[in-house]
């Protein structure tokens, strides 16, 4: 079946840090591959996509990297910002068969200190 | 989203008691989904709608139900059989073009009295 494995949490670091957060699938084919973030108390939102291999999605400074040889979607972002500390979510939809049903990850918490 | 609306944000129930959680979009996406989410855990999927009329199981049905009567709403009634409901219910949609996102609502937080 299909699968996504986070690093596990929480992830803390100082304000300006390098930041990654791994994910990893196991999929058929080419899935769609997201990350969503959490902030306290509210719904996810969509941070960004990639939908084939080579992709790199982007947005508000995150990147990830659809990388279909290591089957990996690692979250990144040159420098973090108190604003950034969420529970971020990894998520696939597979290409084939369930319409859109998502398959998430369990969610990194990520702590950014001044 | 602004498009996904869900009410209440927050739901006391007592013991035996179904409450029903609304969800309403506007985003005119055909597919609506209910996730329940635990402290510190992923999101599970409740039940799922790709169309009008129709809707499917997800993984953890039981104790819950849906109705699909209209395209713009899906809510999702946690009846009396489960035994734990306490949890953060969230909606989501989207159209139904392969590899399409989905978008939620700011969610409902439901405790038992």
């Amino acid at each position: 079946g299909n699968s996504v494995t986070q690093m596990e949490g929480p992830v803390t670091l100082s304000e300006e840090a390098f930041l990654t957060i791994n994910c990893t699938y196991t999929a058929t084919g080419y899935p769609s591959l997201f990350w969503y973030v959490q902030y306290p108390g509210e719904g996810l939102q969509l941070l960004l996509k990639a939908t084939k291999a080579d992709d790199k999605g982007s947005n508000k400074g995150f990147e990830a990297t659809y990388r279909k040889e290591t089957t990996s979607f690692h979250l990144e972002k040159g420098s973090v910002q108190v604003s950034d500390s969420a529970v971020y979510f990894c998520a696939l939809i597979p290409l084939t068969g369930g319409g859109n049903k998502l398959t998430f990850g369990t969610g990194t918490q990520l702590k950014v200190e001044l | 989203d602004g498009g996904i609306t869900q009410s209440p944000k927050y739901l006391f129930r007592k013991e035996g008691q179904n409450v029903t959680l609304s969800c309403e979009q506007n985003l005119n996406h055909d597919a609506m989904y209910w996730y329940r989410q635990d402290p510190g855990q992923g999101l599970r999927l409740i039940y799922y709608s790709q169309i009008v009329n129709d809707f499917q199981k997800g993984d953890i049905a039981e104790g819950y139900s849906v109705s699909r009567e209209k395209k713009e709403s899906f809510p999702l009634t946690v009846t009396s059989a489960q035994k734990n409901p306490t949890a953060f219910y969230l909606c989501a949609t989207s159209g139904t073009g392969k590899g399409q996102p989905q978008h939620f609502g700011d969610g409902t937080r439901l405790s038992i009295l």
